[in-house]
């Protein structure tokens, strides 16, 4: 039973690269999210998706691109890292918009240098 | 503009007594509360929740408490254990229609149980 799976667990990128950070979920949920967590503070949603084909901004978008073309695939690009980037991400998934818990990925960090 | 606050970074208790972790939050439209845990290396795990509609919602030695008038929640863990050791997150939702689920969270508060 994976539940919500990301790769990688670890990167470090140098400033201007690009990366795509992947999430996958077999629990069949239609909502799908990606957080990222600074030290210190909570966690801070990116993007966010209610279904294939459907996404949209969280409070801190800048930076970050996604796209749902299925169910199950989730992927959070970064086009021109920066240190500001450096951070734990993680993806969610929940079965409905009402909904009590989502269930997480077990994170990838980030270091941009 | 921190919607969810949890102002102790960090709380230390013997094995066997009660650990009490607080949350406040400023948005009265939230309508259901969450406590998440996590471990190092990985993802947040959902621990308990609580409907702004109730005062109170038990799961065995766990207890989430909410004041809606003091736009306040704690979670009390009774007794605590040191498998406990762990950073829990308070995270609260807007209503269905139009949260799809979105959380805020609050900072986490790191809570280490002494054996």
């Amino acid at each position: 039973n994976a539940g919500v799976t990301q790769t990688p667990k670890f990167r470090i990128l140098k400033i201007g690269q690009s990366m795509t950070l992947q999430c996958t979920q077999d629990m069949n949920h239609n909502y799908m999210y990606w957080y990222r967590q600074d030290p210190g503070m909570g966690l801070k949603l990116i993007y966010y998706s209610v279904g294939a084909g459907i996404t949209d901004k969280g409070e801190v978008p800048n930076g970050y691109n996604v796209s749902r073309s299925t169910t199950e695939d989730f992927p959070l690009r970064l086009e021109l890292a920066a240190p500001s980037q450096t951070s734990v991400y993680f993806c969610a998934s929940s079965y409905r918009a009402g909904g009590t818990e989502a269930f997480f990925g077990q994170g990838t960090r980030l270091t941009v240098v | 503009d921190q919607q969810v606050k949890q102002n102790s970074p960090s709380l230390s208790v013997q094995e066997g007594r009660i650990s009490i972790l607080n949350c406040d939050y400023t948005n009265s439209m939230f309508d259901y509360f969450l406590w998440y845990k996590k471990y190092p290396a990985e993802g947040p795990t959902f621990l308990i929740s609580i409907s702004s509609i109730k005062d109170k919602n038990e799961d065995g030695r766990f207890t989430v408490f909410l004041n809606k008038s003091a736009k306040h929640l704690s979670l009390h863990i009774v007794p605590s254990q040191p498998g406990d050791s762990a950073v829990y997150f308070c995270a609260a939702r807007l209503p269905g229609g139009t949260s799809y689920g979105k959380l805020t969270f609050g900072q986490g508060t790191i809570l280490t149980v002494h054996p």
